[in-house]
Formats: C-alpha cells, sequence, structure tokens
C-alpha cells in the first residue's frame, strides 16, 4: 500500500532561519511527489512537485525540496524563513487506483511557525 | 492551470438538515474531486465525479449521505445530508492529479459548523 508520513505535526522557527519540513514516502514504482500549502481559511496551494529529473525541486515562494530515493525522503526546505510562511503544509504523493484513476495520498500535515 | 469558485465559504447549519455545496471550474475537466477535512487532521477524499456517470465514493462514504452531482465539465455539487455535529469540517473541491504531470487545484473550501 502506498502511504506519505509527516512525522512532525509542528515545526517552529524563528524568522531568517532555514526550515525544513520532512516527508517520507511509501510508494510501488516512481513516486510522482507534491508538496501544498494552506492558509487559514483558504484551500490548498501547490507549491512545488517531483516527477522526475533533478533531485532539488524548486517552487513557489522560495521553497525548494530534495527527493531521496535511497532515504525515501521528500523533505521541504527554504533558506530563510518569513513569518508569513506560517501556514499548514501537506506532503501528497498521486497514486493509481484499480480503475486508473489517478488520487492524491495526503501526509497528515505539520504546521509550521515561524516566529518574529 | 485551473480557477475553482467554491461557494458557500462558510455555514452553520442545523442538526438533520442538508448543505449542498457548489464547485464552478474556469475550464472543462473530466473529472473532480471532492475532500473532506475535519479539525486538525489532513484531507479524506469522499468521491471522484467523472461528468456522465455515478460518483465513485471512497470506503467509509456513501452516496445517501454525501450525494454528488456533475451534470457538466464545469461545475459539481455535494450535498452533506442530515447533518449531525460529526459532520463539521471542512469540504473541499479540485481538479486533478491528471493523467500526465499536473498537479491540482483546490477550492478554497466550505468550513461547515453544525449545530
Amino acid at each position: 500500500a502506498q502511504s506519505v508520513a509527516q512525522p512532525e505535526d509542528q515545526v517552529n522557527v524563528a524568522e531568517g532561519n532555514p526550515l525544513t519540513v520532512k516527508c517520507t514516502y511509501s510508494v510501488s514504482g516512481n513516486p510522482y511527489l507534491f508538496w501544498y500549502v494552506q492558509y487559514p481559511n483558504r484551500g490548498l496551494q501547490f507549491l512545488l512537485k517531483y516527477i522526475t529529473g533533478d533531485n532539488l525541486v524548486k517552487g513557489s515562494y522560495g521553497f525548494e525540496a530534495e527527493f531521496n530515493k535511497s532515504q525515501t525522503s521528500f523533505h521541504l526546505k527554504k533558506p530563510s524563513a518569513l513569518v508569513s510562511d506560517s501556514a499548514l503544509y501537506f506532503c501528497a504523493v498521486r497514486s493509481q487506483d484499480t480503475s486508473g484513476t489517478y488520487k492524491y495520498i495526503f501526509g497528515t500535515g505539520t504546521r509550521l511557525k515561524v516566529l518574529a | 492551470s485551473a480557477v475553482i469558485s467554491q461557494k458557500p465559504s462558510r455555514d452553520i447549519c442545523q442538526r438533520g438538515t442538508s448543505l449542498t455545496i457548489q464547485c464552478q471550474v474556469d475550464s472543462q475537466v473530466t473529472m473532480m474531486f471532492w475532500y473532506r477535512q475535519q479539525p486538525g487532521q489532513s484531507l479524506t477524499l469522499i468521491a471522484t465525479a467523472n461528468q456522465g456517470s455515478e460518483a465513485t465514493y471512497e470506503s467509509g462514504f456513501v452516496i445517501d449521505k454525501f450525494p454528488i452531482s456533475r451534470p457538466n465539465l464545469t461545475f459539481s455539487t455535494l450535498t452533506v445530508s442530515n447533518m449531525s455535529p460529526e459532520d463539521s469540517s471542512i469540504y473541499l473541491c479540485s481538479v486533478g492529479p491528471g493523467l500526465r504531470d499536473t498537479e491540482a487545484f483546490f477550492g478554497q473550501g466550505t468550513r461547515l459548523t453544525v449545530v
């Protein structure tokens, strides 16, 4: 069975410091991995994805993620955190069900708090 | 990309009543997805809605409780029927993930409180 784990419910970081939000996955075959952010009272916004190619993926708002096949991880990073980055972050893997429909499997989410 | 308008953005409903949530997409899409996000939780897929056929429900969700309509390629509704306080959640619609590498796009969500 395919799954995604986000081991940290919350991550606190000081403004200006680098941040990392962790994600590990378990899939059969090549993983299609995604990061989304959810601000209060908003839907999810796409940040970045890994399909193939370079292990370091750059996305929106200065975020990047590193795909590590040997560690089955896809951690989200940013060199310098902003208070406005405070939000709920979801890692997701794309899976395909028996009817051929593509769906997401979401992690449990990590709340990022950037402290001024 | 796709822009999704979802309404209402929030509602407070009496138990035993029903609420219909609407999602309008700015382009034609084959598949739409409906999720529930309970307080402090991750997203749980309720069903996928393909135009011209009945929605496909995930385990734990049934059509009588969450009827879905998909009358055309740009619109879908989800009804939460006979509501109880346990139905208090955020409900989101999305398009994608798609056939190719495309990411999903989400509506802004409907925050439902059942009293």
